[in-house]
């Protein structure tokens, strides 16, 4: 069965850094999401892209976010100026029809010092 | 502007009884989903399950039942016979129909732990 992917497992990054944290979304699909979780709190949406541009995004995702597909595989999340408060597991999303069952990558756990 | 509510943010059972993980949300559309999610301490988001506002039926799936009310605007997820494995937290959350962007908004999540 397809599966989302996500690299790297793990990150860790100065703060002022910048990052790059990669999907690889189900083939066929055409809705593509990032959430963040920090340690011990809820899911939190961070953006959802259809058709090569954002259909929405969150208060969290400022001006030093960013996300592309820059091949038609790939869905990156780029965070420049890391904070501290970036720390969290980043969760890649995808789906087909936009009213289908979200299912996630295993994430990426971002840590900035 | 949508919101889930999980009042219980951490449970504790012995193996084998039945526990009742609940789940209140708030939306103005008359057309959403909502879903359970289960993030063991690997720390991945597992899909449990998804039901339209349009169907109330309850759903059983093994030990786990899922009792969905609209008129209380609770969707609350039961597991019988717990055992150590379901040892989880667990997320109740929400999509509106009408949401462009068709985020999930997700309750604060339960720690259910399950004690031999």
């Amino acid at each position: 069965e397809p599966e989302v992917t996500q690299t790297p497992s793990h990150q860790v990054t100065q703060m002022g850094q910048e990052v790059i944290l990669r999907c690889v979304p189900i083939s066929n699909h055409l809705y593509f999401y990032w959430y963040r979780q920090i340690l011990g709190q809820k899911v939190e949406f961070l953006v959802s892209f259809y058709n090569n541009e954002i259909s929405e995004k969150s208060e969290i995702f400022d001006d030093r976010f960013s996300v592309e597909r820059p091949d038609g595989s790939n869905f990156t999340l780029k965070i420049r100026s890391t904070k501290l408060e970036d720390s969290a597991m980043y969760f890649c999303a995808s789906i087909y029809e936009s009213t289908d069952t979200q299912y996630f990558g295993p994430g990426t756990r971002l840590t900035v010092l | 502007a949508q919101k889930v509510t999980q009042a219980q943010t951490e449970i504790s059972v012995v193996e084998k009884e039945d526990v009742t993980l609940d789940c209140v949300y708030e939306t103005r559309d008359t057309t959403y989903y909502l879903f359970w999610y289960k993030q063991p301490p690997s720390g991945e988001l597992v899909f449990l399950i998804r039901r339209n506002s349009f169907d109330e039926q309850n759903e059983i799936s093994g030990r786990y039942s899922w009792n969905f009310q609209k008129s209380t605007s609770s969707f609350n997820f039961t597991i019988t016979a717990s055992q150590v494995v379901d040892s989880a937290v667990y997320f109740c959350a929400l999509i509106n129909g009408n949401n462009a962007g068709n985020m999930l908004t997700f309750g604060g999540g339960t720690r259910l732990m399950v004690k031999p």
